[in-house]
């Protein structure tokens, strides 16, 4: 059991708007480490999406967004496109595990 | 180009050892942070360990002791020795250049990764 939680799931239609949530608490996102956001398309490794809560590296389109509030970050993807079809990954550091952590993950369906 | 791949997976049998490697170009393992991720069959990620740029090493809980991490810099090469090993440690193994501020760490790029198989 990760002590950063994601739904398991998530679906919506094309062009639609969808977003993960990444729950954690005092000792990881909430005592002010970044959260980062990694997208794994079936059968390959996982790609970083966003970096430090909310920046995106060069070349990932500019529908995926972060955000980070209190113990929580977001994840949001817009204009939904089938090739979004994928499993997403929020990771951060905890201070009372002393070590890095991802949440278990999101698989989002494009329906 | 920046790039990443590992090598050295396989089947081992509960207790015994396996040595991953993992040669990366475009840039130098010495003046990176790096750091071994693992996936279980139809899991999640899972972080490993870490080695910092000043030779420093961090472990999860889960393998501490029984992992090792360490780097050739003649050959840009970063390993990981696996000793006692488990039927639990079975995974895909991915190494990834860890990028870091003061506020927490991040992995990019990652390699393609090497599937690790503990059997009887």
């Amino acid at each position: 059991q990760s002590v950063v939680t994601q739904p398991p799931s998530v679906s919506g239609a094309p062009g639609q708007r969808v977003t993960i949530s990444c729950t954690g608490s005092s000792s990881n996102i909430g005592a002010g480490y970044d959260v980062h956001w990694y997208q794994q398309l079936p059968g390959t490794a996982p790609k970083l999406l966003i970096y430090g809560n909310s920046n995106r590296p060069s070349g990932v389109p500019d529908r995926f967004s972060g955000s980070k509030s209190g113990t929580s970050a977001s994840l949001a993807i817009t204009g939904l496109q089938a090739e979004d079809e994928a499993d997403y990954y929020c990771q951060s550091y905890d201070s009372s595990l002393s070590g890095l952590v991802f949440g278990g993950g999101t698989k989002l369906t494009v329906l | 180009e920046v790039q990443l791949v590992e090598s050295g997976g396989g089947l081992v049998q509960p207790g015994g050892s396996l040595r991953l490697s993992c040669a990366a170009s475009g840039f130098t393992v010495s003046g990176n942070y790096m750091s071994w991720v693992r996936q279980a069959p139809g899991k999640g990620l899972e972080w490993v360990s870490i080695i910092y740029s000043g030779g420093g090493t961090y472990y999860a809980d889960s393998v501490k002791g029984r992992f090792t991490i360490s780097r050739d810099n003649s050959k840009n090469t970063l390993y990981l020795q696996m000793n006692s090993l488990r039927v639990e440690d079975t995974a895909v193994y991915y190494c990834a250049r860890a990028r870091y501020t003061s506020s927490s760490n991040w992995f990019d790029p990652w390699g393609q990764g090497t599937l690790v198989t503990v059997s009887s």
